[in-house]
């Protein structure tokens, strides 16, 4: 099992440039999730899908969308990429909320110029 | 609301010695506890977690963290590092079953030195 991926694992960006990150995973995880790491904060929630078809909200959801068409996808996309999205991107999938350990990707460093 | 604070950004420590990170948490609720290693250049690995029963967890590489509900901590700890644990390590909590979120704290990051 190839677990969780990311595509691409890094990326340069012009202000107002869009993109889309895309995660894989093969353990038929039912909840994803997409945080976004920067420096002395930690890892915060972007936006996060509970099963196909579904997302919600996280707590820094503003400049992305996202979407779970299948259950092993799931997509971040920036429409107008700025400076302040400059940062390291982490995809994550678990099982179901109970059990809570989350399986994260290897990352994506994208930097906004 | 729930939080999570790592009070030490950065954790120098010599090869061989012993070494704790502290973790404390607020929540009104009972609580599921976590810690999360990230070596350099990689995503986030589970090291252990609290889930329920004997408060004292531990990991397959020597870690241990205690849940302390009356302190409202989950510090971690080993007894003698080596240089391959450098790596920035993170606590995580969640509310009780069925909830799909993590907090995490900001990372304390372990750097040995021989």
């Amino acid at each position: 099992n190839a677990g969780v991926t990311q595509t691409p694992k890094f990326r340069v960006l012009k202000t107002g440039q869009s993109m889309t990150l895309l995660c894989a995973q093969d353990m038929n995880h039912e909840y994803m999730y997409w945080y976004r790491q920067d420096p002395g904060m930690g890892l915060r929630l972007i936006h996060y899908s509970v099963g196909e078809g579904t997302t919600a909200k996280g707590e820094v959801p503003d400049g992305y969308n996202v979407s779970r068409l299948k259950k092993q996808n799931f997509l971040l996309g920036l429409e107008s990429a700025a400076p302040s999205q400059t940062s390291v991107y982490f995809c994550a999938s678990s099982r179901d909320p109970g059990y809570n350990e989350q399986f994260f990707g290897p990352g994506t460093r994208l930097t906004v110029l | 609301a729930q939080s999570v604070t790592q009070l030490d950004s950065q954790v120098p420590v010599f090869e061989e010695a012993p070494v704790e990170l502290r973790c404390n948490y607020s929540s009104s609720v009972s609580v599921y506890l976590f810690w999360y290693v990230q070596y350099p250049n990689q995503g986030l690995q589970l090291l252990l977690k609290y889930l329920s029963g004997s408060t004292l967890v531990e990991s397959i590489n020597g870690f241990e963290a205690e849940f302390n509900k009356s302190q409202t901590s989950f510090h971690l700890r080993k007894p003698s590092v080596h240089i391959s644990d450098t790596a920035e390590y993170f606590c995580a909590v969640s509310e009780g079953y069925n909830t799909d979120k993590l907090i995490f704290g900001t990372g304390t990051r372990l750097q040995v030195f021989p």
